[in-house]
């Protein structure tokens, strides 16, 4: 089984926000990411926050940690429909690897 | 920012036979690659962790006679499918860390392997 556990399907209506909920397992974590994937193609880093932080803002997007309940979350505001991939959340584990959920797969409807 | 260039993106090759799959790095040094394998619809699997100038370190479950990996320089690593057989045919991807940074791992387009 996997240490990283997210839903693994959201529809959303364009121009609403999207949240993408994460929940990981190693406490010692050091970084936690979201990475987007488009269909046939590789992961583009989103964004990522470290653990001592709980909130992060980069334009459209705002991640949410709250260490205590290991649960991360992914706001997408005004989601388009470029939104539309898998999304991955993923945390650090030890030095450098990482530990991958099954993703999230959201359609954003017109 | 930094990038993976991965390649070939798409590959189809009998059974038997073995494909290269390569990944550099553009403009960065990478000391350490990482080397995943995905399935449809599903997470990435971790295979190895490529690391330059030494033998890469294998996950468990992961043959590494089946599936070799070279990092002989500080921008490219190789990953051999060897025999390639149709339960191999996945998608896999390789990622890479700039060294000296401890975080945002860059990742490759892909390539998405078919055996027949």
């Amino acid at each position: 089984g996997e240490d990283v556990e997210q839903s693994l399907f959201l529809s959303v209506r364009e121009g609403d926000s999207s949240v993408i909920n994460c929940t990981y397992t190693d406490s010692s974590s050091t970084y936690l990411y979201w990475y987007k994937q488009e269909p046939g193609a590789g992961l583009q880093l989103l964004t990522y926050i470290f653990s001592n932080m709980d909130m992060k803002q980069d334009q459209r997007l705002t991640v949410l940690l709250n260490k205590k309940d290991k649960h991360l979350s992914l706001r997408i505001a005004d989601t388009q429909t470029g939104d539309s991939a898998i999304y991955f959340c993923a945390e650090s584990i030890g030095d450098y690897k990482l530990s991958f959920g099954a993703g999230t797969t959201v359609t954003v409807r017109a | 920012g930094a990038v993976v260039s991965q390649h070939p993106s798409r590959v189809i090759c009998k059974s038997g036979t073995s494909v290269k799959i390569e990944c550099r790095s553009l403009d960065f040094q990478a000391t350490t690659m990482f080397w995943y394998r995905q399935f449809p619809k599903q997470s990435l699997m971790l295979m190895a962790t490529s690391n330059e100038g030494s033998k890469a370190t294998y996950e468990q479950g992961v043959e590494k006679d089946k599936f070799l990996i070279n990092h002989a320089s500080l921008t490219l690593s190789t990953l051999t499918v060897t025999s390639a057989h149709p339960e191999d045919s996945s998608f896999y991807i390789c990622s890479a860390r700039e060294v000296g940074q401890n975080y945002g791992y860059t990742f490759g387009s892909g390539t998405r392997l078919t055996v027949v």
